[in-house]
C-alpha cells in the first residue's frame, strides 16, 4: 500500500511566523505534491515536483514555497503566516509509470490554524 | 475560472437507493476522469477513474459514466450505503495524465440516510 505521511496533523500558528509542513511517501514516487482545501473551493494546487530538486508553481503558489532534497520528502513552507492561510493541507504523490499512473495517493492532511 | 465543476454542493439519499454525482467541465483536452472520495478529517483516497477512450467503468457498486460532447461526467452509486456519506470530488487530468497533474471539482457532500 502506497504510504503518504504528513508528520503534523493539527498546527496552531502565530501571524508572521515561518511554517513548515512535511511530507513522506515510501513508495519511490517521482511526483510529488502540495494542495490545500477550503469549504467550497475544492482541493487547489499549490506546488508540486516531478522529481528531487524540481519544483513547478500550482494554481495558488503566492505566499508559499517548497524544497525536495530527497525523492521521498516534499516541504511545503509558509514564509510568514497569514490567516487567510488557515487551512487543511494535503500532501500527495504519484508515479507516472505503471498500472497505477494518474492516480494521485494523499496523506491524512494538516490541519494549520493562524492566529 | 473553475474548469471542473460540481454544481451540486451536498446530495441527501436513502440507503438501499441509486446516489448520482454529477460534474461537468470546461476543456476538451481533458483526456482522464477520477473520483476521490474524502471523510472528514482525512485526506481524499481514489474511487474510480476512466479514460476518454471509454464511456464507462464499473468496479462493484461504483460506475462512471463520461459523455464526451456534453463534457459531463457522473459517478453513480447502487446501492448507496450508510458508510458512502463523504465528500466526493471528481477531477480530471490533461495529456493521458503524463504530467499527474489534477485540477479537482469544488465536491458534493453525499448523505445517505439508513
Amino acid at each position: 500500500d502506497v504510504k503518504v505521511t504528513q508528520s503534523s496533523r493539527y498546527l496552531v500558528k502565530r501571524t508572521g511566523e515561518k511554517v513548515f509542513l512535511e511530507c513522506v511517501q515510501d513508495m519511490d514516487h517521482e511526483n510529488m505534491f502540495w494542495y490545500r482545501q477550503d469549504p467550497g473551493l475544492g482541493l487547489r494546487l499549490i506546488y508540486f515536483s516531478y522529481d528531487v530538486k524540481m519544483k513547478e508553481k500550482g494554481d495558488i503558489p503566492e505566499g508559499y514555497s517548497v524544497s525536495r532534497e530527497k525523492k521521498e520528502r516534499f516541504s511545503l513552507i509558509l514564509e510568514s503566516a497569514s490567516t487567510n492561510q488557515t487551512s487543511m493541507y494535503l500532501c500527495a504523490s504519484s508515479t507516472t509509470t505503471g498500472t497505477s499512473g494518474n492516480t494521485i495517493y494523499f496523506g491524512e492532511g494538516s490541519w494549520l490554524t493562524v492566529v | 475560472d473553475q474548469q471542473v465543476k460540481q454544481n451540486s454542493p451536498s446530495l441527501s439519499v436513502q440507503e438501499g437507493r441509486i446516489s448520482i454525482l454529477n460534474c461537468d467541465y470546461t476543456n476538451s483536452m481533458f483526456d482522464y476522469f477520477l473520483w476521490y472520495k474524502k471523510y472528514p478529517a482525512e485526506g481524499p483516497t481514489f474511487l474510480i477513474s476512466i479514460s476518454s477512450i471509454k464511456d464507462k467503468n464499473e468496479d462493484g457498486r461504483f460506475t462512471v459514466f463520461l459523455n464526451k460532447s456534453a463534457k459531463h461526467l457522473s459517478l453513480h452509486i447502487v446501492p448507496s450505503q450508510p458508510g458512502d456519506s463523504a465528500v466526493y470530488f471528481c477531477a480530471a487530468s490533461l495529456y493521458g495524465g503524463a504530467t499527474n497533474k489534477l485540477i479537482f471539482g469544488t465536491g458534493t457532500l453525499l448523505a445517505v440516510q439508513p
